[in-house]
Formats: C-alpha cells, sequence, structure tokens
C-alpha cells in the first residue's frame, strides 16, 4: 500500500532557484497538508487543503505556494529558494472519519545553499 | 505564540519502567489530541488519540491521559522498550467543531536504556 509519496527524497537548490516538492496520495482523504520539521521547532504547518480546488495558509507560508487541482496531489513549489527555507518537509493526509489522524510521506530533505 | 507545548525536549528511562511524556496546550477549542512517534529519516506515525469528550484512551502498552481542566495530556508507556525509542510529537486540533489542520508540540525525545 503507497499511503502517500513524496518526491524528491532530497535534494540540494542553489538560492534563488525554484522548486516543486511532489506529493500523491493513493487513500482519497479530502484533507492534505504540508509540514517542516527543524530541529527544536518541530513540525510547523506551511499550507494546507481541506479539499480538492481550497487551500489554506498554515504558520509558516511565505515563501511557499501550494495547488490542490485533484484529490490526489498536493505539490508544494518554492518560487525563488531561500537559505532558510533549508528543512526536511513532509506532507500528510487526513482520513476523512474519526479517528482523524494524519498519515506522513516519508519527507523530502531540501538543502539550499 | 505557542499554542501546543512539550517542555521537556528529551527523556531517559530505563528498559521496563514507565515512560510519561507530557503536553500542554493553551487554546480551550481545541478537542481532538493525538500522538505521533517519529523515528530519524522516516515520517511522523500515529500512535494514539483522545477526544476531550473522554479522559482516557488506552491501547497495548500506549494510554493517553487528558485533563481539561488544566489543559494538559500526557502518553504513559508501560513496560518501555529499546524499540520505544523515538521523538514523540503531541498535537491539537479543532476537529469535532470545525475541522481544523493538527497543531504540533516541538517533540520529546525519548531514549529508552536497556
Amino acid at each position: 500500500t503507497a499511503g502517500i509519496t513524496q518526491a524528491p527524497t532530497s535534494q540540494i537548490l542553489a538560492a534563488g532557484r525554484s522548486m516543486t516538492l511532489r506529493c500523491t496520495q493513493d487513500m482519497r482523504h479530502n484533507a492534505m497538508y504540508w509540514y517542516r520539521q527543524d530541529l527544536g521547532l518541530g513540525l510547523r504547518l506551511i499550507h494546507y487543503s481541506n479539499t480538492a480546488g481550497t487551500t489554506g495558509k498554515g504558520e509558516v507560508p511565505d515563501g511557499y505556494s501550494v495547488s490542490r487541482a485533484n484529490t490526489d496531489d498536493f505539490p508544494l513549489t518554492l518560487a525563488s529558494a531561500v537559505p532558510s527555507q533549508t528543512s526536511v518537509y513532509f506532507c500528510a493526509s487526513r482520513r476523512n472519519g474519526p479517528p482523524g489522524e494524519l498519515f506522513f510521506g516519508e519527507g523530502s530533505r531540501l538543502t539550499v545553499l | 505564540d505557542q499554542q501546543v507545548k512539550q517542555n521537556s525536549p528529551s527523556l531517559s528511562v530505563q528498559e521496563g519502567r514507565i515512560s510519561i511524556l507530557n503536553c500542554d496546550y493553551t487554546n480551550s477549542m481545541f478537542d481532538y489530541f493525538l500522538w505521533y512517534k517519529k523515528y530519524p529519516a522516516e515520517g511522523p506515525t500515529f500512535l494514539i488519540s483522545i477526544s476531550s469528550i473522554k479522559d482516557k484512551n488506552e491501547d497495548g502498552r500506549f494510554t493517553v491521559f487528558l485533563n481539561k481542566s488544566a489543559k494538559h495530556l500526557s502518553l504513559h508507556i508501560v513496560p518501555s522498550q529499546p524499540g520505544d525509542s523515538a521523538v514523540y510529537f503531541c498535537a491539537a486540533s479543532r476537529y469535532f467543531s470545525g475541522n481544523t489542520p493538527l497543531v504540533f508540540g516541538k517533540g520529546t525525545r525519548l531514549s529508552v536504556i536497556a
């Protein structure tokens, strides 16, 4: 069972370049999320989507954009990467009914130089 | 303004003893709480949850306690095993009163010593 698939697994990017992190789920979950994990800061929400066609800003949205054209895909784009965006990025989807837990992908490690 | 707080960055426990991980929250509208476990180089995995209508939920060696008046929850692991060594995240949301994203704490690193 695939669940949540993220790509790439890791990437080194020059500052100023753009990058799209891909996320696909096969569970037909309505809600999807992007979090970043940084040492000492835990998991912080970047953007979310409660259903296809809608998106919302999380705690740290600046410098990132998302789209939700269909239920399965939720890409995260960095238009012009900066070193502070060096992080591990996790995509997640939420079970439609109780207990409503999130299922996470394996993460994408991004280094911006 | 941190809505979910895990004030202990790390915890060490002997194998076989009880591990207690604590979490405090500030938003009284939160009605649903979850614990996640994360191993290095892997995504977080769901461990156990509790809704605000309960004060305790058990699943095998894992029990979560909720004290709504104190805005405090705790995860008990009994007995602790070396494979429990991981980072544990507490999370909260308004699930039953308006589906909102989960807010996570900063995590507590548990080390179970054999």
